[in-house]
């Protein structure tokens, strides 16, 4: 199975920051990597695909990047709405499987 | 709009079993795979199954694997999962979540609200 080591856990921002999201995969993976926001709540929101495809309807300040095994959600000029849980996710290979989860907290 | 509903939840014992049902409206139900995924405050996200358009292909989580069974009813616009011999790291909030495509998995566009599990005796 693929395990994807997201990091930091947690992670706390201002309003207008440049935030950055690493995945890691335990193996090579192409460009097989989704990205979820979840808010306290809520189910999971469809963000990125293919690894740096932005998903209609998502805000551009949203961008996704890597290829193999290392993978980066970056999210600029961070807003207040933008506080909640993102996942990463590979569909290379079944299972599928999530990454651990990172929690972004906006000061 | 595309909507998707959970059911089944609820207690049960460990070793006992439980059905659930997500109810898909808006959507040309056939044309999507289907996934089961899970969450518990503890693990986080986990894929659960997921299921073909057409119903002929499925695919397990290895914790999944020969307790669980997904299926679909095309004519219904149903989603099931038949759980078994269920254990107390089973319990969590269990998704339905719509795929982008026919075959694709992964593609999670949309989700339902989610439908709780509790297994304890």
């Amino acid at each position: 199975d693929t395990t994807l080591t997201q990091s930091p856990a947690f992670m706390s921002a201002t309003p207008g920051d440049k935030v950055i999201i690493s995945c890691k995969a335990s193996q090579d993976i192409d460009d097989d990597v989704n990205w979820y926001q979840q808010k306290p709540g809520k189910a999971p929101l469809f963000i990125i695909q293919e690894a740096s495809t932005l998903v209609p309807g998502i805000p551009p300040r949203f961008s996704g990047g890597g290829y193999g095994t290392d993978f980066t959600l970056t999210i600029n000029n961070i807003e207040s709405e933008d506080a909640a849980y993102y996942f990463c996710l590979q569909h290379d290979s079944f299972p599928l499987t999530f990454g651990q989860g990172t929690k972004v907290e906006i000061k | 709009e595309v909507q998707l509903l959970e059911s089944g939840g609820g207690l049960v014992q460990p070793g006992g079993s439980l059905r659930l049902s997500c109810t898909a409206s808006g959507l040309i139900f056939r044309n999507y795979a289907m996934n089961w995924v899970r969450q518990t405050p503890g693990k986080g996200l986990e894929w659960v199954s997921g299921i073909s358009g057409n119903g002929i292909s499925t695919n397990y989580a290895d914790f999944a694997k020969g307790r669980f069974t997904i299926s679909r009813d095309n004519s219904k616009n149903m989603l099931y999962l038949q759980m078994n011999s269920l254990r107390v790291e089973d319990a969590a909030v269990y998704f339905c979540a719509k795929d982008q495509s026919t075959y694709s998995y992964g593609y999670f566009e949309n989700w339902g609200q989610g439908t709780l599990v509790t297994v304890s005796s």
